[in-house]
């Protein structure tokens, strides 16, 4: 089985640092993705590890660890359009295991 | 600009009435996932299926969900009877598999709203 934990909410204004873990706790591991999904959209792909280590793109990066079961989703720099959720899916073969997100809200 | 087109984007339904939901997958995709994503349970994968064969439908309940692949242009998820509990989002998503180490990015349509009263 899978088991997925990141927070349920997180807060941070316009120009911050916001870090995002997940924790996981799988049956099988061949990489894990983040998703961002805004209110009543669907999910759209933000990065992907499969090796332990940064993976930076732009204002976000994510980070690895297989050995702990940890990832992060690091968004700099914020902006306001990015309030949404954000989604830690780590992958069993070609399943995803998604977790149930954390709502990040974005403050003037 | 290639997506992953759903329809329809909302249903509104009476119990027991039947619900057919389609996808159109991006072309050149050979895998497509049907989730469900409720406020209670998240996203669950309901159905997966690869070069249009079925692979993977344990998430589904038998005895009312069923999912096909027609041809590689289309994919449908049908319930039979509908319960209000079936109200939920409904995603259907693509990707192109090439092997364990790529990342086998899945795209997302924009969703079926299912509302069962």
């Amino acid at each position: 089985g899978q088991n997925i934990d990141q927070p349920t909410e997180m807060t941070a204004t316009e120009g911050a640092i916001v870090q995002i873990n997940c924790t996981y706790q799988t049956s099988g591991f061949n990489g894990l993705f983040w998703y961002q999904q805004h209110a009543g959209e669907a999910p759209t792909f933000l990065s992907y590890n499969v090796l332990d280590g940064l993976e930076e793109k732009g204002r976000f990066s994510s980070f690895l660890s297989r050995s702990k079961g940890y990832s992060y989703l690091l968004l700099k720099e914020l902006q306001m359009k990015d309030s949404a959720s954000y989604l830690c899916a780590p992958r069993n073969d070609y399943k995803l295991s998604f977790g149930a997100g954390t709502t990040v809200t974005v403050r003037a | 600009d290639a997506r992953v087109t759903q329809t329809p984007r909302d249903k509104v339904t009476e119990m027991g009435q039947e619900v057919t939901m389609r996808c159109q997958p991006i072309l050149g995709h050979n895998t497509v996932f049907w989730y469900r994503q409720t406020m209670m349970q998240g996203l669950e994968l309901l159905a997966y299926f690869r070069n249009r064969a079925p692979l993977d439908d344990s998430g589904m309940p038998k005895d009312r969900f069923s999912a096909e692949m027609p041809d590689a242009t289309l994919a449908t998820l049908k319930i039979q009877p509908s319960e209000p509990r079936d109200s939920a989002v409904y995603f259907c998503a693509s990707g192109l598999s090439l092997g364990a180490i790529s990342s086998n990015e899945q795209f997302f349509g924009p969703g079926t709203r299912l509302t069962v009263l």
